[in-house]
């Protein structure tokens, strides 16, 4: 168990809906990223938040968007949803401190099935 | 982030050491040497970590060529639940962390 939480498990929903992820990260984490895989791509970055700001953007979709609340939770909404973003959504966390170097835990992710 | 290759595929049989290379030639001096593996469809797990000496933890070790053009993931005694797709990942690391960039990986399957 890393730490991180995701909820839901699964969600399935149709094409042209809009649907919330959710992560917690770890206590004391203050970086939160998250990460799409789907059979085609692969594991790919979409977003980083950083202490509620935003840090990196990777291949994320302007369908798509991210925020990190004072609390430190993460929410990515996916909107007008297509067939193609069927994947696992994985959110990840990150120590905060001193050291230059920081590992990456991640969630047990959220897979997204649109029909 | 500099790139990074794999075999596509290992097998191993349960018990011995898993030797899993990347190369990793066109590194840059202040990047890191990661490796991460991802079980069926879990999250990825974090292994080890490195910039140019040899690591050891409770998990695995990493040896890393003195020119650092390379590098070798040792599970010292594999068991079938280190079946799973590893990640080597080379990347700078930043006060504030920064995104991991994932490739394909070796699939590691461990036999009876």
């Amino acid at each position: 168990d890393s730490g991180v939480t995701q909820t839901p498990k699964h969600l399935i929903t149709a094409t042209g809906q809009r649907v919330t992820l959710r992560c917690s990260p770890r206590s004391g984490d203050l970086s939160v990223y998250w990460y799409q895989q789907s059979l085609d791509q692969g594991l790919q970055f979409l977003i980083q938040y950083y202490n509620g700001e935003e840090r990196a953007k990777g291949n994320i979709l302007e369908r798509f968007s991210a925020q990190q609340f004072p609390d430190l939770h993460s929410e990515l909404n996916l909107s007008s949803l297509e067939l193609g973003d069927s994947a696992l959504y994985f959110c990840a966390s990150s120590p905060r401190g001193d050291r230059l170097t920081y590992e990456q835990y991640f969630g047990p992710g959220t897979r997204l099935t649109v029909t | 982030d500099a790139k990074t290759t794999q075999p596509p595929s290992m097998d191993c049989a349960e018990g011995r050491a898993a030797n899993l290379p990347c190369n990793h030639s066109t590194i840059s001096g202040n990047e890191y040497v990661y490796w991460y593996r991802q079980i069926h469809s879990q999250g990825p797990q974090y292994i080890i970590h490195g910039l140019k000496n040899n690591e050891t933890n409770e998990m695995a070790s990493l040896i890393i060529t003195e020119d650092r053009k390379s590098s070798t993931l040792i599970l010292p005694h594999a068991t079938l639940r280190d079946t799973a797709v590893y990640y080597c990942i080379v990347r700078v690391a930043s006060g504030t962390a920064s995104k991991l960039t994932f490739g394909t990986g070796t699939r590691l399957q461990v036999t009876l």
